[in-house]
């Protein structure tokens, strides 16, 4: 079992729409989540970020994070066609021999017009 | 502000040649230096990681290497490309210490192909 399980999509929406993408995780010492979007053949780009448990909201996108679940989720609303890319979730425990993220394999995002 | 630099953006290589892939960072000090393979369609794999000059920690044994000569420099090499070095490679730093460590900062990648 991967540490991380995000369903790779793709994910076809409206424009307009509220999407909703997650992952779950197995490993209860994560404390660190964040989301990274990412264009095709560009880097990843930190989207949003949050520690523990709750959510965070940052203009159109909500970060939720549910550790009693191991489940976190993005919701993006209003969707709009420059919306469609791949989404990355990312996690770390944040120990001191812990400097690395582990990721999802990303879900793919197509919003049409 | 801080930014990263890699390049080339774009590499098309024999089988059997060298490969040498540049990152650097501008705008912070001692940062932690990453770099990452990501296959088509899959998630991004740690290939190596540094927490100063000198200091590499390899993740995945296999036909490449990393040298961090500079404080905001991280070189990642190999002295014979296999088909199966081909894919995106992404250098990325973090802060090394302090409240935003574990945020991730990723370059614009490479893409290489070995043929």
């Amino acid at each position: 079992q991967k540490e991380v399980e995000q369903d790779p999509g793709p994910l076809s929406v409206p424009e307009g729409a509220i999407v909703s993408l997650n992952c779950t995780y197995s490993n209860s010492a994560f404390q660190y989540f964040m989301w990274y979007r990412q264009y095709s053949r560009k880097g990843p780009e930190l989207l949003m970020y949050t520690y523990s448990s709750g959510n965070k909201e940052d203009g159109r996108f909500t970060a939720q994070v549910d550790k009693s679940s191991k489940y976190i989720s993005l919701f993006i609303r209003d969707s709009q066609p420059s919306d469609s890319a791949t989404y990355l979730c990312a996690m770390s425990s944040g120990m001191d021999s812990s400097y690395k993220l582990i990721f999802g394999s990303g879900t793919r995002l197509l919003v049409r017009p | 502000s801080q930014t990263i630099h890699q390049w080339p953006a774009t590499l098309v290589q024999p089988v059997g040649s060298p490969l040498s892939l540049e990152c650097t960072v501008e705008g912070t000090s001692n940062p932690n230096l990453y770099w990452y393979r990501q296959a088509a369609g899959r998630g991004l794999q740690l290939l190596f990681y540094s927490v100063g000059i000198g200091q590499i920690s390899s993740e995945v044994p296999q036909n490449l290497s990393a040298s961090r000569p500079q404080d905001r420099q991280f070189i990642l090499s190999s002295k014979k490309l296999l088909l199966s070095d081909s894919g995106f490679y992404l250098c990325a730093w973090s802060p090394h210490t302090g409240k935003n460590n574990e945020k991730l900062f990723f370059g614009s990648g490479t893409q290489l192909s070995v043929l």
